[in-house]
């Protein structure tokens, strides 16, 4: 069974700081991975995608990839109240599908 | 911006009854999927599409479930016989291609209640 692993949180940050999201992977033959963001009652939103190892920038967010260990991260810089959702972990395990991981709740408090 | 148009928003059916939940994916795009969404749960793959055929399907989709594009622009997903556990927010999504750099836009969903 090919898993994705998330920290439910809250994750809690203040306002303006930098807030740091985790996530691993079972199926060492992922090749691409996705970071999507959810708010209450809606549906998710593609933020960032990655497939090479190392980082990748857009804008206040940072994804980070390490295959090797099989572990993907999203960074958010100066993070704003408006950032606060629940954020999806999503690889795309070949074939054609996407799977999900259960989200990371973040508040930021201003 | 293009987007996914789901119907209806919300919708109530009795247990046993067959729904049918619509999608109308972006125009340009050619992979089309039906997700799950338990309350309080993750988002769950039931299906992919593409060139008008089943790609994947999960386990969770079983004879109960099936997908039809009628048209050159809707996609549905048909439920024959509703149960209880079938309640959840139904979203469709596409994407434009498969793989390396493809990510999916979603619909609005559908919230399906099953009494």
């Amino acid at each position: 069974q090919k898993e994705v692993e998330q920290n439910s949180g809250p994750l809690s940050v203040p306002e303006g700081a930098i807030a740091s999201l985790n996530c691993t992977y079972s199926d060492r033959g992922s090749q691409s991975f996705f970071w999507y963001r959810q708010y209450s009652g809606k549906s998710p939103e593609l933020i960032m995608s990655i497939y090479s190892n190392g980082d990748k920038e857009d804008g206040r967010f940072t994804a980070q990839l390490n295959k090797a260990s099989q572990y993907v991260s999203l960074l958010i810089r100066d993070s704003q109240p408006s950032d606060s959702a629940t954020y999806l972990c999503a690889v795309h395990t070949g074939g054609f599908k996407t799977i999900f991981g259960a989200g990371t709740r973040l508040f930021v408090k201003a | 911006e293009p987007e996914v148009t789901q119907t209806p928003s919300h919708q109530v059916t009795q247990m046993g009854q067959e729904v049918i939940l619509r999608c109308v994916p972006i125009s340009n795009h050619l992979y089309f999927y039906w997700y799950r969404q338990i309350l309080g749960q993750k988002v769950e793959f039931l299906v992919s599409f593409y060139n008008n055929e089943i790609s994947e399907k999960s386990e969770i989709f079983d004879d109960q479930f099936s997908v039809e594009r009628p048209d050159g622009s809707n996609f549905t997903l048909k439920i024959r016989s509703t149960k209880l556990e079938d309640s959840a927010m139904y979203f469709c999504a596409s994407s434009e291609s498969y793989g390396t750099n493809y990510g999916y836009t979603f619909g609005s969903g559908t919230r399906l209640t099953v009494v």
